[in-house]
C-alpha cells in the first residue's frame, strides 16, 4: 500500500530533551516535506527536501533540523524543544513536478 | 500574512444540502489551487484541485470554482452526505514554488 508513515504518532517531552520524529514514504517520491498544523493558522511548512541530500527552509524553520540520506526517510529534528513547539506535525511526499502532495497521519507532540 | 484565508471556521449543513466552502486568496502568483480534506486523527488526503487556466473542475459530488478576478475559489459539494463531515482545507501552489500555502480549514458537519 502506497503511504507515508510517521513515528510516534503521541510524544510528551519536556523542554531541552531532543527529540526526532521520523518520517518515510514507498512511493519512491524525491520531493518530501514538513509541516506544522496549529488552530487558526492552518499547515505552515517548516523545511522541504527536492531529492536526497538536498533540502531546504519553508517558512517556519526556526528549532528544526532535517536530513535526507535516503530517498524513503525524512527525519524532523527537534535539537533544544520548547513549548511553542507543542503542535501537530504532518510530513508530506510528492513526485518532482507533481502538485499533490500525500500526506502521513500526523504527529502530536506536546513539549512541557 | 495569510496568503490564503478561510473566514469561515466552521459551517453546518443538512444532509442531501450543497455545502459550500469558500477559500480566498492575495497572491496573485498562485497558479494551481487543491483542496483536501482531513478527518480526525488522520493526515489531509486530497480532494479536487484547479489549475489557473481552468474555471471549473468537477469531480462526482464535488466541483470547484475559480474566479481569479476575485482571487476566489469555492469547493460545492452536492448531495452532502455524513461521511463528509470533516475539516477542509484550502491550498495554493505557484509554478516553481516548493512548497502549499493552505488556509486555516474551514471544519464542516452534515446533520442527518
Amino acid at each position: 500500500e502506497a503511504q507515508v508513515t510517521q513515528n510516534p504518532r503521541y510524544l510528551i517531552t519536556v523542554t531541552g530533551k531532543k527529540l526526532t520524529v521520523t518520517c518515510s514514504q514507498n512511493m519512491n517520491h524525491e520531493y518530501m516535506s514538513w509541516y506544522r498544523q496549529d488552530p487558526g493558522l492552518g499547515l505552515r511548512q517548516i523545511y522541504y527536501s527536492m531529492n536526497v541530500e538536498v533540502t531546504d527552509k519553508g517558512d517556519v524553520p526556526e528549532g528544526y533540523k532535517v536530513s535526507r540520506k535516503e530517498k524513503r526517510n525524512f527525519p524532523l529534528i527537534l535539537e533544544s524543544p520548547s513549548p511553542n513547539q507543542t503542535s501537530l506535525y504532518f510530513c508530506a511526499s510528492r513526485l518532482t513536478g507533481g502538485e499533490t502532495q500525500y500526506f502521513g497521519p500526523g504527529t502530536r507532540l506536546l513539549v512541557l | 500574512d495569510q496568503q490564503v484565508k478561510q473566514n469561515s471556521p466552521s459551517l453546518s449543513v443538512q444532509e442531501g444540502r450543497i455545502s459550500i466552502l469558500n477559500c480566498d486568496y492575495t497572491n496573485s502568483m498562485f497558479d494551481y489551487f487543491l483542496w483536501y480534506k482531513k478527518y480526525p486523527a488522520e493526515g489531509p488526503t486530497f480532494l479536487i484541485s484547479i489549475s489557473s487556466i481552468k474555471d471549473k473542475n468537477e469531480d462526482g459530488r464535488f466541483t470547484v470554482f475559480l474566479n481569479k478576478s476575485a482571487k476566489h475559489l469555492s469547493l460545492h459539494i452536492v448531495p452532502s452526505q455524513p461521511g463528509d463531515s470533516a475539516v477542509y482545507f484550502c491550498a495554493a501552489s505557484s509554478q516553481g514554488a516548493q512548497k502549499l500555502v493552505f488556509g486555516q480549514g474551514t471544519r464542516l458537519t452534515i446533520n442527518p
